[in-house]
């Protein structure tokens, strides 16, 4: 079964700081990896997504995830975080042979102080 | 246009009601999800349909029951409402195939059953 794990349950950073949320994942198979947002009151978003190809993925305002196939991880980066970046951060994993069946992680609560 | 669009977006109900959760989606995508999301922000997966077919059941009680008329749209009935059945639930749709755990979200649907 697939899992996923995120290490940051809670990140607080001030403006202009530099942002990493870590994520691993659990499956010895081929995956599609995706980082997800969801703001205050709002539904998820899909943030950037990794498939194939060059593992630095760039996304959506300025976000980038990096995929370590050796160490499982597909961590989330962004090098000056905005106050508008306060908002909850989910990673999901789904495995190419499980179609259909995304695993979320617990998700990260990022507050970015103004 | 709303590409999932759910309703109600609020639902407020006694203990021991039936409720349902209406859920469409117009991106013509095959596969169509229901997930639930507690107080604490965890997201798991419920239900998936492709093409009307129930492809994925997680552990739901069979209070939870789907139904799927088209593969435009996916509904959510339950029975018999109990207080841990509070929680935002939300329809998500795939296209499946190489995409295959792309997720596309609905506004969500809260539910608090007093």
């Amino acid at each position: 079964a697939q899992s996923v794990s995120q290490h940051n349950h809670h990140v607080i950073l001030s403006e202009a700081a530099s942002l990493e949320l870590g994520c691993n994942y659990s499956y010895g198979g081929t995956v599609n990896l995706f980082w997800y947002v969801q703001y205050p009151g709002q539904h998820l978003q899909l943030l950037l997504k990794y498939f194939s190809g060059d593992p630095l993925v760039k996304g959506i305002k300025g976000f980038e995830a990096e995929f370590i196939k050796s160490k499982f991880s597909f961590n989330l980066r962004k090098p000056s975080v905005q106050w508008s970046d306060t908002a909850e951060y989910f990673c999901a994993v789904n495995a190419r042979s499980n179609a259909g069946k995304s695993t979320f992680g617990d998700g990260t609560t990022l507050t970015v102080k103004p | 246009d709303t590409a999932v669009s759910q309703t109600p977006k609020y639902l407020v109900t006694q203990m021991g009601n039936d409720k349902s959760i209406k859920c469409e989606q117009n991106l013509g995508h095959d596969t169509m999800y229901w997930y639930k999301q507690d107080s604490k922000k965890f997201l798991k997966i419920m239900f998936s349909y492709n093409n009307k077919e129930l492809i994925i059941n997680e552990t739901v009680p069979n209070r939870f029951s789907p139904k799927s008329p088209d593969k435009a749209h996916l509904n959510l009935h339950i029975n018999s409402l109990e207080l841990g059945d509070s929680a935002v639930y939300f329809c998500a749709s795939s296209q499946g195939g190489a995409n295959t755990g792309e997720l596309f979200f609905g506004e969500g649907s809260r539910l608090t059953v007093l």
